[in-house]
């Protein structure tokens, strides 16, 4: 079945570096999808990626989906301690909305003030 | 805003005992799923919903395991015989197009 690798699985910062999550698929993705989960809560929908090399942009947040649409990253620029959480990459096969996503099992950031 | 809400948001069974985990998807979604999160560790799909029936369903999802949308706005996770291998916090989730979002989730406790 589909499998989707993650690293770093934690990652210290300090206060205002930046921090990237690498997420890496078995099969090609009709698309991958990004959440946060703060400690105790539920998963967050980020944002969703679905066209070959496409970049999006959230205010300090840059994700991207590979050519191949296997592998994507996220990359937060001068982080804050608002930034603290889990952030998980979770892939959806050829279904679609039908499908279920298989989540990487997440990078831990951590923000040193 | 739209919100997914679920209840109960605490669950304590006894091993054997079946329970009935809640939720009220986002009125306008299609696409209704549960998963399901083992302290710690990843978020793992159980099932997917859609036009009424079991869309797709992972291997955690036995015999053991039942979905229903009773009444056009509730979607209910039954878990016939609880096992404590069973315990963690069940999300349920819905999606329209874009992303899926999820309930504050059940956590379970099977002792």
């Amino acid at each position: 079945g589909q499998q989707v690798m993650q690293i770093p699985q934690y990652q210290h910062v300090q206060e205002g570096e930046d921090f990237t999550t690498y997420c890496n698929s078995s099969t090609t993705l009709s698309n991958i999808q990004w959440y946060k989960q703060r400690p105790g809560g539920h998963p967050v929908f980020l944002i969703q990626l679905v066209k070959s090399g496409e970049v999006k942009k959230q205010k300090r947040l840059t994700f991207q989906f590979g050519e191949a649409k296997k592998n994507s990253s996220l990359h937060i620029t001068a982080t804050q301690t608002t930034d603290v959480g889990t952030y998980f990459c979770a892939g959806q096969g050829s279904g679609g909305g039908a499908d279920g996503l298989t989540f990487g099992k997440g990078t831990h950031l951590i923000i040193q003030p | 805003e739209p919100e997914v809400t679920q209840t109960p948001s605490h669950q304590v069974t006894q091993m054997g005992q079946e329970v009935i985990l809640r939720c009220v998807p986002i009125s306008n979604h299609l696409y209704f799923y549960w998963y399901r999160q083992i302290l710690g560790q990843k978020v793992e799909f159980l099932v997917s919903f859609y036009n009424n029936e079991i869309s797709e369903k992972s291997e955690i999802f036995d015999d053991q395991f039942s979905v229903e949308r009773p009444d056009g706005s509730n979607f209910t996770l039954k878990i016939r015989s609880t096992k404590l291998e069973d315990s963690a916090m069940y999300f349920c989730a819905s999606s329209l197009n874009l992303g899926a979002f999820f309930g504050q989730g059940t956590r379970l406790t099977v002792v």
